[in-house]
């Protein structure tokens, strides 16, 4: 599984694009990058996935760096429904566990 | 839409005694997997069920054990209970085929006195 270093928080105006970073300078070529959230005390929630090529969802999108070794995740306008720590897990597709990490707490302010 | 449905929702057991949360998982998934975070901690993985088999294992206590039943939901069974099992404990269900999108129950807060 790749080692994946992100930020431990940081700040978004609310409107504004929120922009969170990951390295992920270990991952191999079978390796997705998954980005999920969790919001205070809730399950954790899927955001998005990808291998290499940049992917938009209806909640966010992914930007991969060409040599794979780092990813953004953007929240395009943040509410402030978007406070929440964000994961940035690398894994092997298919690969049926997830090992979280320490994340990124997203602190969305009005 | 349907989610996943964990029971109880709360849970107060004293030291060494057992327990034994409850994980229905959405409708027409068939993989099942349990999460253990403690306080102010990320989410451990502890084991995961693919029709009724299990397909993976974390870090697990030996004092707990699961199962996955033939309506998919699952049970996670937790013995000679010690404070330190004082946890919110997650379920997720998916399709089999897409482990990334697993989609999480609302957990189950264990407090062990």
């Amino acid at each position: 599984d790749a080692k994946t270093t992100q930020p431990p928080s940081m700040d978004c105006a609310e409107g504004r694009a929120a922009n969170l970073p990951c390295n992920h300078s270990t991952i191999s070529g079978n390796e997705y990058v998954y980005w999920y959230r969790q919001i205070h005390s809730q399950g954790p929630q899927y955001i998005i996935h990808g291998l290499k090529n940049n992917e938009t969802n209806e909640m966010a999108s992914l930007i991969i760096t060409e040599d794979r070794k780092s990813s953004t995740l953007i929240l395009p306008h943040a509410t402030l429904r978007d406070t929440a720590v964000y994961y940035c897990i690398g894994l092997i597709y298919n690969f049926n566990k997830f090992y979280f990490g320490s994340g990124t707490k997203l602190n969305v302010k009005p | 839409a349907a989610g996943v449905i964990q029971s109880p929702r709360h849970l107060i057991k004293e030291k060494r005694e057992t327990a034994t949360l409850k994980c229905y998982p959405i409708p027409r998934h068939d993989t099942v997997y349990w999460y253990q975070q403690g306080p102010g901690q990320d989410p451990q993985f502890l084991i995961s069920f693919y029709e009724k088999m299990q397909s993976d294992k974390g870090s697990i206590p030996d004092r707990f054990s699961a199962q996955q039943f033939s309506d998919y939901h699952s049970e996670l069974n937790m013995s000679s209970l010690e404070l330190g099992d004082s946890a919110l404990y997650f379920c997720a269900s998916s399709l089999f085929g897409v482990p990334y999108e697993q989609y999480f129950g609302p957990g189950t807060r264990l407090t062990v006195t």
